[in-house]
């Protein structure tokens, strides 16, 4: 099973606050990149990050942000919750290459409700 | 843009059975196209992927080929199981247009009865 670690599983939060997920990548993988998957919108890209740098943006507002740290490990940051936002938050990374290639390996999501 | 466009489902079908999925999509130039599987409470995984006209992606047993001509890259398998039973996602990624995300299909469950 691919070993991309997210974290935590499950979180419940309610509006207005604000929320840190996490993920880490297989070691040695330098691209991650952030799905939010619900019901209605399916599966939409927010953000990608190679080598600490973000690479591509979704369309997504200001309130949803995240970062990338010298050991690959990524974080994403929503502010001000939404009820809309409630979701299965993606992470993935790509290869080991110079581009970082297609994503591969997904972890098992972080599921977030908001009250 | 760029859009995947998948057969609704449920899919039910017995074991043995003979598996389509469709797919087609949209998008300008040639872009990179994949599937991707979601067992219940996890996350996806790349099942296969083509990356020009013609090829062909196999894993598993599954098989999908990048036909140019009709947009489309359907899945097929010729036998499931009950252990096929999944949602499967398509994909593409379309360097041409700058943007190194993937835009996915709405997906398509699978249900394998024994």
């Amino acid at each position: 099973k691919a070993g991309v670690t997210q974290t935590p599983r499950y979180l419940i939060k309610t509006r207005g606050q604000q929320v840190t997920l996490s993920c880490s990548p297989i070691s040695g993988h330098r691209s991650v990149s952030w799905y939010q998957q619900t019901p209605g919108q399916g599966l939409q890209f927010l953000f990608e990050y190679f080598s600490e740098t973000q690479r591509n943006k979704g369309n997504f507002p200001g309130r949803f942000s995240g970062r990338q740290f010298s050991n690959s490990r990524s974080e994403m940051n929503v502010s001000t919750l939404e009820l809309g936002d409630s979701a299965l938050y993606l992470c993935a990374n790509g290869g080991t290459g110079v581009m970082g290639g297609q994503p591969q390996h997904f972890g098992d999501g972080t599921r977030l409700s908001i009250l | 843009g760029n859009s995947v466009t998948q057969m609704e489902g449920p899919v039910t079908l017995s074991e043995e059975a003979f598996l389509t999925i469709n797919c087609t999509y949209t998008a300008t130039g040639y872009p990179s196209l994949f599937w991707y599987v979601q067992y219940p409470g996890e996350g996806l995984q790349l099942l296969l992927k083509a990356t020009k006209a013609d090829d062909k992606g196999s894993n598993k047993g599954f098989e999908a080929t990048y036909r140019k001509e009709t947009t489309s890259f359907h899945l097929e398998k010729g036998s499931v199981q009950v252990s096929d039973s999944a949602v499967y996602f398509c994909a593409l990624r379309n360097l041409n247009t700058g943007r190194r995300a993937l835009t996915f299909g709405s997906g398509t469950r699978l249900q394998v009865q024994p």
